[in-house]
This record gives C-alpha cells, structure tokens and sequence, in this order.
C-alpha cells in the first residue's frame, strides 16, 4: 500500500512564524498534493506539483509557497503565519494523470 | 472546473440498517473515488471508481459515466461507520475536485 506521511498531526505556532508542513510518500509518485480543509468551505486546492522542482498554484494559494526538491518530499511553507491559516492540511499523492489518491493523515494547525 | 454535488447532505442509521449515499458530476471524468474521513481527520480512499461496479465487504459502489453519477451502498451499517463520506473526481487535469460530503452517523 501506498503510504503517505505528514511530519506532524498536531501543530500550534505563533502569528508571523514561519512554518514548513513536510510530506513524504514512498511509492515513487508523480504527483503530490496540499490541500486544506475548513469547516463549510471543504477541500481546496493550495498547491500541487508533477515532478520534481515542478509546482502548480491550486485555488488559494496566496501565503503559501511549496518546494519539491525530490519526488518522494512535498513541503508546504507558510511564509509568515497568520490566524486565517488555522486549519487542517492534508497531503497526498497519486500517479500518473488518472491514477488513484492516496491521502496523508493530516496535520492539524492553529496559528495563535 | 467540475461540479460534485453529493446527496443528502446528512444521514442517520440505526444500527443494522442498509442506506446509499449519491454523488452527481457535472462532465465526464477519468477517476472518481469515495472517500471516508475519520473523527481524526484522515481521508480513507474506499473505491477507486470511474466506471462499473466495486465491492468491499458491506461497502460497494457503482458509477454510471454515461449518465455523471455514483453510488455509494452500506449495508448493515455500524456504528464504525459514521463520519464524512466525500466523492471526489477527476477529469482531464492533474485536481481532484470534492463534493462537500455526506455525514453519517450511525446510532446503536
């Protein structure tokens, strides 16, 4: 099975930290994930990437930056935290343009 | 991008009960998974489904591409399986787009 794994499932940092979200998956997938999800407003997009070094902007990617330095490591940066990023992150992976996601089990941020 | 539209919106089982859970897509996809997230938050893939019909345990699942919709059953239900149902799918593009779920609680 495809195992995907968030470095943290609980965070709290303070406003204007910067925060990294790392994600690892070890079935050599092309594609990898970051989405958040709030209540009301489900799933979005923030980033995704299609290979190494590449990245792609999803719905709301503003105060989000990524890096994708080695195909099995996704990284999502906050660059200066905020409250409105509180929030639960999940990461995934999936290959190919039709293949199946697998999910992390997520990380749970609140910027204080 | 593409709409899903899931129905009904919450649902409450006594235990032992047999329900179906629907998902609507608005264009032709080349993946749509059923999802169940846990009180923990983790999303677990339950079918990998763009056509046909699936089976796992007293989970299944059928999708009609043709006519944009899917079926999720549950039979027997237990109180295991309360939590938030999701469809998502997936056309010509690399996003997976969500449906806002399905609640299910599951009393004994």
């Amino acid at each position: 099975d495809v195992k995907v794994t968030q470095s943290s499932r609980y965070l709290v940092k303070r406003t204007g930290e910067k925060v990294f979200l790392e994600c690892v998956q070890d079935m050599d997938h092309e594609n990898m994930f970051w989405y958040r999800q709030d209540p009301g407003l489900g799933l979005r997009l923030i980033y995704f990437s299609y290979d190494v070094k590449m990245k792609e902007k999803g719905d709301i990617p503003e105060g989000y930056s990524v890096s994708r330095e080695k195909k099995e490591r996704f990284s999502l940066i906050l660059e200066s935290a905020s409250t409105n990023q509180t929030s639960m992150y999940l990461c995934a992976s999936s290959a190919g343009v039709s293949g199946g996601y697998t999910f992390g089990s997520g990380t749970r941020l609140t910027v204080v | 991008g593409i709409q899903v539209e899931q129905s009904p919106p919450d649902l409450i089982l006594q235990e032992g009960a047999n329900s179906t859970l629907r998902c609507n897509f608005s264009d032709s996809v080349n993946n749509l998974q059923w999802f169940h997230q846990n009180p923990w938050g983790q999303l677990i893939n339950l079918f990998y489904i763009p056509s046909g019909t699936k089976q796992n345990g007293r989970l299944s699942a059928t999708t009609v591409a043709t006519e944009r919709y899917s079926l999720l059953y549950i039979s027997s239900s237990q109180t295991t399986d309360s939590g938030v149902y999701f469809c998502a799918v997936r056309s010509n593009d690399y996003k997976l787009s969500f449906g806002a779920g399905t609640t299910v609680t599951v009393r004994a």
